[in-house]
């Protein structure tokens, strides 16, 4: 079976600052799909990045980036200018391709707290 | 509709009573998911459909856990004869694709079981 590991609960970082989300997974297999999710109080669940396994290049959107280390199986996540509104909680997601499995596995999430 | 619709938004059950959970994915969203949320904790996988057919129930944790989609859109969850345990926030999601592409969640409805 496949597992995600947080090992951050929360962090809290000043606006504009930039912040770095840690998540390590695990899993014998090759081909897979990483996910962040942000879930704000009102607990609908929001995709903010994605990475497929078998790239290398890195994913970006706009002030978020993961660094995707393969080997290590770890999949961080960044976020630049942070702003009140990135407050939140943030589940890393894993889920194989070519079957196997129907749902994603999360981690169990890190409280993002951005103070003004 | 625009994006995925759950109701009720919060049910308060006493314990043994039946409840049934609704879920309306985005229109002409192939795949459906349903995911348990425990407090402070990540969701986990409960169940999937493939338009009508329920084709993964591996995470209903017992046969209390009962999930329907008829006609390949709205979805039931029913749970019977209800536990504390079971107290949560339930989330549905769907999309266009499987579970590789993106899935849009609803906001869950939350289940307290007394």
């Amino acid at each position: 079976a496949q597992t995600v590991t947080q090992s951050q609960p929360e962090m809290s970082v000043q606006e504009a600052e930039t912040v770095t989300l840690s998540c390590t997974y695990d899993t014998s297999e090759s081909n897979y799909y990483l996910f962040w999710y942000k879930q704000p109080p009102s607990r609908q669940m929001i995709l903010v990045i994605r990475q497929e396994a078998y790239k290398q290049q890195n994913a970006t959107e706009n002030r978020f980036s993961v660094n995707f280390q393969k080997a290590a199986k770890s999949f961080s996540l960044k976020i630049s200018d942070s702003q009140l509104g990135d407050t939140a909680m943030y589940f890393c997601a894993f889920i194989l391709s070519g079957g196997g499995a129907d749902g994603l596995t999360f981690g169990k999430g890190t409280h993002l707290i951005i103070q003004p | 509709g625009a994006g995925v619709s759950q109701s009720p938004r919060y049910k308060v059950a006493k314990r043994g009573q039946d409840v049934a959970l609704r879920c309306d994915p985005i229109s002409g969203h192939v795949s459906l998911f349903w995911y348990q949320q425990a407090l402070g904790q990540g969701p986990e996988f409960l169940t999937y459909f493939q338009n009508e057919a329920q084709l993964d129930k591996s995470g209903l944790p017992s046969d209390r856990f009962f999930a329907e989609r008829p006609e390949g859109s709205v979805s039931t969850l029913k749970i019977q004869r209800t536990q504390q345990e079971d107290s949560a926030v339930y989330l549905c999601a769907s999309s266009a694709g499987g579970a590789i592409t993106e899935a849009f969640f609803g906001q869950g409805t939350r289940l307290t079981v007394v």
